[in-house]
């Protein structure tokens, strides 16, 4: 069964840092592409970052680019995000997704919440 | 960056209906659209992808149809347990956008 769970999330002061995590398990994760999507309260879903298998390029959100790393351990099969120079518009709650076939989202995480605020 | 929009934002509908809500991508993504459904405090739930594809296990009153820049997602027979908000997406091209959802209530 494919599962993935995030952490990492919590309160952090604008201009804060924080990294995020992603456990899976129940795939081939070092050939599966993944991403974080993000939901903000009373938004709807943003795409912010993701990452392909083996030989990884990195792809970003214009509004995070800059500010946001994504990275994998392949060994840990453990997805991460790190996020810096954080503002409140980045508070949401952040999901990490599986990408299928197509480049869809075959399976997410339950997500873990950032709150951006002084 | 391919736009998505969505319609309606919100609809209100009885159990038993038949409901249709539409997507419109600005250009041409052939048929590279999925549908999910977010029920609250839950993670999103992949329904249907490359337009017209049910997924496994998703109850066959859930039906994509579209290609190009007009898709569609009819439930027919609206349930008590499909409240939600459902989103589109395109993965014609990075980055994968998404539409920005539509409420639906009994």
């Amino acid at each position: 069964e494919v599962q993935m769970l995030e952490s990492g999330g919590g309160l952090v002061k604008p201009g804060g840092s924080l990294r995020l995590s992603c456990a899976a398990s129940g795939f081939t994760f070092k050939t599966s592409a993944m991403s974080w999507v993000r939901r903000a309260p009373g938004k709807g879903l943003e795409w912010v970052s993701a990452v392909s298998g083996s030989s990884p390029r990195t792809y970003y959100a214009e509004s995070v680019k800059g500010r946001f790393t994504i990275s994998r351990d392949n060994y840990q099969n453990t997805l991460y995000l790190q996020m810096t120079n954080l503002r409140a518009d980045d508070s949401a709650i952040y999901y990490c997704a599986k990408e299928g076939n197509y480049g869809d989202f075959d399976n997410w995480g339950q997500g873990t919440l950032v709150t951006v605020s002084s | 960056d391919i736009q998505m929009t969505q319609s309606p934002s919100t609809l209100s509908a009885s159990v038993g209906d038949r409901v249709i809500i539409t997507c419109r991508a600005s250009q041409s993504i052939s048929n590279w659209l999925a549908w999910y459904q977010q029920k609250p405090g839950k993670a999103p739930k992949k329904l249907i992808y490359k337009a017209s594809s049910i997924e496994v296990g998703v109850p066959p009153r859930f039906r994509g149809s579209g290609s190009g820049t007009e898709f569609t997602l009819t439930i027919d027979g609206l349930q008590p347990d499909d409240v939600a908000t459902y989103f589109c997406q395109q993965f014609y091209s990075y980055p994968g956008n998404f539409g920005p959802g539509t409420k639906v209530e009994i």
